[in-house]
């Protein structure tokens, strides 16, 4: 049973324009959420977070925003670089539970 | 300040076989997770260990065991190896327990033949 779902495996961008990730989740339990990225060969990198307590949070280019009514959070990346290419993992836990990750959505950013 | 380190890259094993992987936290780190990472999949938490001790564990079976040393560095064990354990492992370090950020290492690719 899957928790954490990125119903999307791909989205392809034209630079410069806003990407929307999105991910479901649904464990009620879960109170923080986190947005890795990966590129290949490499490890998964923090991008940015948000605790169930908030709606929105901000880190220059990339704003979280979390719909807890509707279980449902979405990564917007404003404005895309092909350098943002990748693959983005939504992921989530609840309390002091182990992080459960999504399956990924591939990210490409076309120049 | 050194990231997290995994070694090897790359390992093929045949069924049966046992394996170790190992993975040196970032500095200043004394918590350690490991995920598997199976192919079109997202990593799925196997355990961490915190200060040497396990401390939690996902569902996955006795035959994987982890290990933390002084250091903090750590290493995976699994045993009697299956065709299903192929996957990329990743290793995860933080400063305290589950609810911190987590680095991630760049993993060991597993093949099981």
């Amino acid at each position: 049973d899957q928790q954490v779902k990125q119903n999307s495996p791909s989205l392809s961008v034209q630079e410069g324009r806003i990407s929307i990730l999105n991910c479901d989740y649904t464990n009620s339990m879960f109170d923080y959420f986190l947005w890795y990225k990966k590129y290949p060969a490499e490890g998964p990198t923090f991008l940015i977070s948000i605790s169930s307590i908030k709606d929105k949070n901000e880190d220059g280019r990339f704003t979280v925003f979390l719909n807890k009514s509707a279980k449902h959070l979405s990564l917007h990346i404003v404005p895309s670089q092909p350098g943002d290419s990748a693959v983005y993992f939504c992921a989530a836990r609840g309390g002091n539970t182990p992080l459960v990750f999504g399956k990924g959505t591939r990210l490409s950013v076309i120049a | 300040e050194t990231g997290v380190t995994q070694s090897p890259t790359h390992l093929i094993k045949t069924r049966g076989q046992q394996v170790t992987l190992r993975c040196s936290s970032q500095s200043g780190h004394n918590t350690v997770s490991w995920y598997q990472q199976a192919l079109g999949q997202g990593p799925q938490f196997i355990f961490q260990y915190y200060r040497e001790e396990e401390n939690g564990r996902g569902n996955f079976p006795p035959r994987f065991s982890g290990l933390q040393f002084p250091n903090y560095s750590s290493e995976l064990n699994v045993n009697a190896l299956e065709l299903d354990d192929s996957a990329l492992y990743l290793c995860a370090s933080s400063d305290g327990t589950l609810r911190e950020t987590q680095y991630f290492g760049p993993g060991t690719r597993l093949l099981v033949l």
